[in-house]
């Protein structure tokens, strides 16, 4: 099983909302993330989780703010957004070990700050 | 200079060639590398990783490595209509993933 699942798959939000966004994998891998993504843009590294612990943090607002309750789950919590947050985000995980430690995406959470 | 560096095209090819789509990055550290197709409005699907020198075969598409240059490339042969989408290559080097501005196909029927 190479999934990750991600809820919701859309959200529309005011910005002065607090919403959360949900990750799950168990594919067993350790390494967690969160990208964001403009439309014909790459994705954008905001976040990655190693062992439930934040490993990196790209300078992202502190209107994010993610949290790694347990070895399968990732959340991204929101807070007072701007709408040019809009975006599509994309969790992924990806091994901790090994020569070929591939990442796998999530469907995205299409969000949209009105 | 980019972390990953890709000719963002629009590349268009008939049905039935062969797409060659090409990767060039910058860190000889770099560890493994990937291929993800994007449907628009989609996530990034994985479709080829590679992480030796040499060609890598999966069905239609081949994946090329050659460290000493840094470059990667993918072959698609055979294109399909349905082939059509964003092609992003990416390299792993330690827990980080770069990726490329992404090659746009077009497969024309």
């Amino acid at each position: 099983d190479t999934e990750v699942t991600q809820t919701p798959k859309h959200l529309v939000m005011g910005m002065t909302n607090k919403k959360s966004l949900k990750c799950e994998q168990h594919m067993g891998h350790r390494a967690m993330y969160w990208y964001k993504q403009k439309a014909k843009k790459p994705p954008e590294l905001m976040f990655v989780y190693s062992y439930e612990k934040l490993s990196i943090n790209e300078s992202v607002p502190s209107r994010f703010s993610p949290e790694c309750p347990n070895s399968s789950l990732l959340n991204l919590h929101l807070h007072a957004l701007q709408p040019e947050d809009s975006a599509l985000y994309l969790c992924a995980s990806s091994p901790t070990s090994g020569s070929l430690r591939e990442q796998f995406f999530g469907p995205g959470t299409r969000l949209t700050v009105l | 200079q980019k972390e990953v560096e890709q000719n963002s095209g629009p590349l268009s090819v008939p049905e039935g060639a062969i797409a060659s789509l090409n990767c060039t990055y910058s860190d000889r550290v770099s560890q493994s590398f990937f291929w993800y197709r994007q449907y628009s409005g989609k996530s990034p699907e994985l479709i080829m990783s590679i992480y030796s020198n040499g060609d890598k075969e999966d069905g239609r598409f081949t994946a090329q490595l050659n460290k000493a240059s840094q470059y990667v490339s993918l072959l698609i042969r055979d294109s399909q209509p349905s082939d059509s989408a964003t092609y992003l290559c990416a390299v792993m080097r330690g827990n980080q993933f770069y990726f490329g501005t992404g090659t746009s196909l077009t497969v024309i029927p």
